[in-house]
């Protein structure tokens, strides 16, 4: 089945610093989806975003599907930016995740 | 979007037993989705519920332990069955809803066994 990696794993920055987190696929993909899980375990969806660019505030998205790569930003982060971020993808119907990287975002 | 209701939320089950998740979407959808999370883990797909058909269960993940429901186009349920400390886990229900808009989850399930 399709692989989906991402990095780094982990990740601490200090309130206003930017990140760039990247998600790696080794097939093509019908749909790529970036999400953010927060400390209760909600998935919230961030992007949907198959290919180019989209950005929604502080946070953008890019995926270059030829290259089977997608890129989140994150500008000026936020302590309530902390959390994990999942990639994930959908090739036949059903969506795998990558093992996600957890963001911690110290005051 | 799909709005995706879960319940129950959290549970805390003596092992040996079993707990019936359930998610009600706000629209048909064709395909239904149930996920696990062990703690500190990624999401791992366990089986994909379709209509009026035998759910399609995922390498590692089978009938009698996780059994599924599909009464209608709104409407599913995973059953944990026969718990032990090990099923302790987040689980998840998703749709897709086509090109353009991705895939829904509920709000997960967090189950503890004990």
């Amino acid at each position: 089945g399709i692989q989906v990696e991402q990095s780094p794993p982990d990740l601490i920055l200090q309130e206003g610093a930017n990140s760039t987190l990247r998600c790696n696929f080794s097939d093509s993909v019908n749909n790529l989806q970036w999400f953010h899980q927060n400390p209760w375990g909600q998935l919230i969806n961030l992007f949907y975003i198959p290919s180019g660019t989209k950005q929604n505030g502080r946070l953008s998205a890019t995926t270059v599907a030829t290259e089977r790569y997608s890129l989140l930003y994150i500008s000026s982060s936020q302590t309530t930016d902390s959390g994990v971020y999942f990639c994930a993808v959908v090739n036949n119907n059903d969506m795998r995740f990558g093992a996600g990287t957890r963001l911690t975002v110290k005051p | 979007s799909a709005v995706i209701s879960q319940k129950p939320s959290r549970d805390i089950c003596q092992r040996g037993t079993s707990l019936t998740i359930q998610c009600q979407v706000d629209s048909q959808v064709t395909m239904m989705f149930w996920y696990r999370q062990q703690p500190g883990q990624s999401l791992t797909l366990i089986a994909t519920a379709n209509q009026g058909s035998e759910a399609t269960y995922e390498s590692g993940f089978v009938i009698d332990k996780f059994p599924i429901s599909r009464p209608n186009l709104t409407f599913s349920t995973l059953t944990v069955s026969n718990m032990s400390p090990e099923d302790s886990s987040i689980y998840l229900c998703s749709v897709g809803q086509g090109m353009n808009y991705g895939y829904t989850f509920g709000s997960g399930t967090r189950l503890t066994v004990v």
